[in-house]
């Protein structure tokens, strides 16, 4: 069993639709939360990040994260068509040194249709 | 502000062919550095990451290896490439002893034929 795990879709929705991200994740010691949106042959971009559990907004984008459920979700409201991308989840655990290492998912493939 | 640079862009190489990607860092000192390889529908795979000049530790068994020659340089390198070996390869640096953000480069698409 991997120990994040992200439906890799495709996810087509209209434009201004809600979107919802999810990942689920199976060791407790993960802490530490971040969404990375992936252009086609770009690297990934740092979206948000989060500790807590409950919600973060900025913009347009929420991150929401239960960790007694190990479940965490990304949502984007009013989607546009410049979203359409990979959404990546990644955590890390919270423990010191060992160089912070991430561990993602597989990626969520996104496509906002006009 | 930071940025990082990978170099080239795209690559394609025989097999059996040595390998060597760069990736340098500006705007920051003494940063981590990371690399990962990224396969269709796998995810990103961390290879190797470095907190300091000359300290490297591997993830994964495999033909491959890495050097931080510099602070702010980061390479890394087969002496004979693998079809296996074809990927996206991403380089990531993560500021020392503040969050745990990583950011990533605009990559290295390589073909192995």
């Amino acid at each position: 069993q991997k120990e994040v795990e992200q439906d890799p879709g495709p996810l087509s929705v209209p434009e201004g639709a809600i979107v919802s991200l999810n990942c689920t994740y199976s060791n407790s010691a993960f802490q530490y939360f971040m969404w990375y949106r992936q252009y086609s042959r770009k690297g990934p971009e740092l979206l948000m990040y989060t500790y807590s559990s409950g919600n973060k907004e900025d913009g347009r984008f929420t991150a929401q994260v239960d960790k007694s459920s190990k479940y965490i979700s990304l949502f984007i409201r009013d989607s546009q068509p410049s979203d359409s991308a990979t959404y990546l989840c990644a955590m890390r655990k919270g423990l010191t040194g060992g160089g912070n290492k991430l561990t993602f998912g597989t990626g969520t493939q996104l496509k906002v249709e006009l | 502000s930071q940025t990082i640079h990978q170099w080239p862009a795209t690559l394609v190489q025989p097999v059996g062919s040595p390998l060597s990607l760069e990736c340098t860092v500006e705007g920051t000192s003494n940063p981590n550095l990371y690399w990962y390889r990224q396969a269709a529908g796998r995810g990103l795979q961390l290879l190797f990451y470095s907190v300091g000049i000359g300290q490297i530790s591997s993830e994964v068994p495999q033909n491959l290896s890495a050097s931080r020659p510099q602070d702010r340089q980061f390479i890394l390198s087969s002496k004979k490439l693998l079809l296996s070996d074809s990927g996206f390869y991403l380089c990531a640096w993560r500021r020392t002893g503040s969050s745990y953000e990583q950011y990533f480069g605009p990559g290295t698409r390589l073909t192995v034929t």
